[in-house]
């Protein structure tokens, strides 16, 4: 079954550090997402990304946070500078659209120290 | 603007037993999706079961069903014949699919305990 990878599992940086979170969605979905959840908490929605833009994003999506494409299968989230509060796990996601479901990836665990 | 309500922070079944998780929703749209996922301790998502506004049967998926109310706006899960391997996290989760965007709104989940 296909599914959406993530790299690395577990990350652990130093504040003020820049981290590049790597995801490969499954080969035709069209529509691919970034949440987050600390731990204990609900999973948030970050950013959605379809035809090489972003089509929403949520508050917590400010500057110093980016998505890219890079190459037609990879799709990253950059944080710039973190924050010990970026402690979460990082979920990837893709779908092929809005009527049809999610696939996760297994999350990269962020730990910023 | 959308809302899912899991009023279970944890709830506890006897193997083999089944078991309802409670998830309450709320939204302007139309036209919508809502999600079960289930969360072990070792954090991936795993999707479950969906049911689209429209569908007039319940959902079914092997010993997972979606009890769908939708005058109630409930959107409950009912796990048949527990396991000791559904012991796991589990999020009710909802999109819409007119105008709401294509993001899911999560509940804050029921850990769900199956004992022997």
């Amino acid at each position: 079954e296909p599914e959406v990878t993530q790299t690395p599992s577990h990350q652990v940086t130093q504040m003020g550090q820049e981290v590049i979170l790597r995801c490969v969605p499954i080969s035709n979905h069209l529509y691919f997402y970034w949440y987050r959840q600390i731990l204990g908490q609900k999973v948030e929605f970050l950013v959605s990304f379809y035809n090489n833009e972003i089509s929403e994003k949520s508050e917590i999506f400010d500057d110093q946070f980016s998505v890219e494409r890079p190459d037609g299968s990879n799709f990253t989230l950059k944080i710039r500078s973190t924050k010990l509060e970026d402690s979460a796990m990082y979920f990837c996601a893709s779908s092929r659209g809005p009527a049809y479901g999610y696939t996760f990836g297994s999350g990269t665990r962020l730990t910023v120290v | 603007a959308q809302k899912i309500t899991q009023t279970q922070p944890g709830m506890f079944v006897q193997e083999k037993e089944a078991v309802t998780l409670d998830c309450t929703y709320d939204t302007s749209d139309q036209s919508y999706g809502l999600f079960w996922y289930k969360q072990p301790s070792s954090g991936e998502m795993i999707f479950l079961i969906y049911q689209g506004s429209y569908d007039e049967q319940n959902a079914t998926e092997g010993r997972y069903s979606l009890n769908f109310q939708k005058a109630r706006k409930s959107a409950n899960l009912v796990i048949s014949a527990s396991q000791l391997g559904d012991s796991a996290m589990y999020f009710c989760a909802m999109r819409g699919l007119t105008g709401g965007g294509n993001k899911l709104t999560f509940g804050t989940g029921t850990q769900l305990k199956v004992e022997l």
